[in-house]
């Protein structure tokens, strides 16, 4: 049972440019998590969806991120025009559908650096 | 601002001796809470759960809860060298809006040492 999946594991972005970063949820997991981990700083959570629906994105910064989970395919975190800033590791969890759904599973993350 | 706090550490102890990690939490209607493990590099990696007062044990890892003090621990008898890596403490609970959302602490850097 194939666990989180998050690609890519690193991504050099100059300022500027897009980053995406993609999840697929483990397997019969319908939720899905973004945090964000500064270096020397906790997990900071960014976003909840469930397929075609954010649930809660008020840790999302207002301008340049985005996040979806389609009704097909992994989600993606957006990050537009890059600034060095966003340099981070950011982590992808999934959570089962029901009583479970609180329970967290964490992928290996997307190392971002912005130059 | 719902807060996690925890002792950054490193806290030292010898191979074989129990290693004691504790949290704090500010939010009186945290729902569930988590420890998870961190190595350098890599992701959070989910040892224990728990939901109710009192302790839980799953194999090395006893952890304890105790909401009227608004207080979480993690004991980890017998320790090891590979236990070395920093501890996440989390909490979560539901907000008005609905869903989860997980608020972590910093971390305790636990050093097992030979």
């Amino acid at each position: 049972n194939a666990g989180v999946m998050q690609n890519p594991r690193h991504l050099v972005r100059r300022r500027g440019q897009e980053a995406r970063l993609r999840c697929s949820p483990m397997k019969g997991h319908s939720h899905v998590y973004w945090y964000r981990q500064l270096p020397e700083e906790g997990l900071k959570f960014m976003v909840y969806l469930q397929k075609e629906n954010i649930i809660d994105e008020s840790g999302m910064p207002k301008e340049r991120f985005s996040a979806e989970f389609p009704k097909e395919g992994p989600s993606i975190l957006r990050i537009q025009q890059v600034v060095r800033g966003d340099s981070a590791a950011y982590f992808c969890a999934s959570s089962p559908p029901g009583s479970l759904a609180e329970t967290q599973y964490f992928g290996p993350g997307t190392r971002l650096l912005v130059l | 601002q719902k807060e996690v706090e925890q002792n950054s550490g490193p806290l030292s102890v010898p191979e074989g001796a129990i290693a004691s990690l504790n949290c704090t939490y500010s939010d009186r209607v945290s729902q569930s809470f988590f420890w998870y493990r961190q190595y350098s590099g890599k992701s959070p990696e989910l040892i224990m759960s728990i939901y109710s007062n009192g302790d839980k044990e799953d194999g090395r890892f006893t952890a304890q809860l105790n909401k009227a003090s608004q207080y979480v621990s993690l004991l980890i008898r017998d320790s090891q060298p590979s236990d070395s890596a920093t501890y996440l403490c989390a909490v979560n609970w539901i907000p008005a809006g609905g869903g989860n959302k997980l608020t972590f602490g910093t971390g305790t850097q636990l050093k097992v040492e030979l």
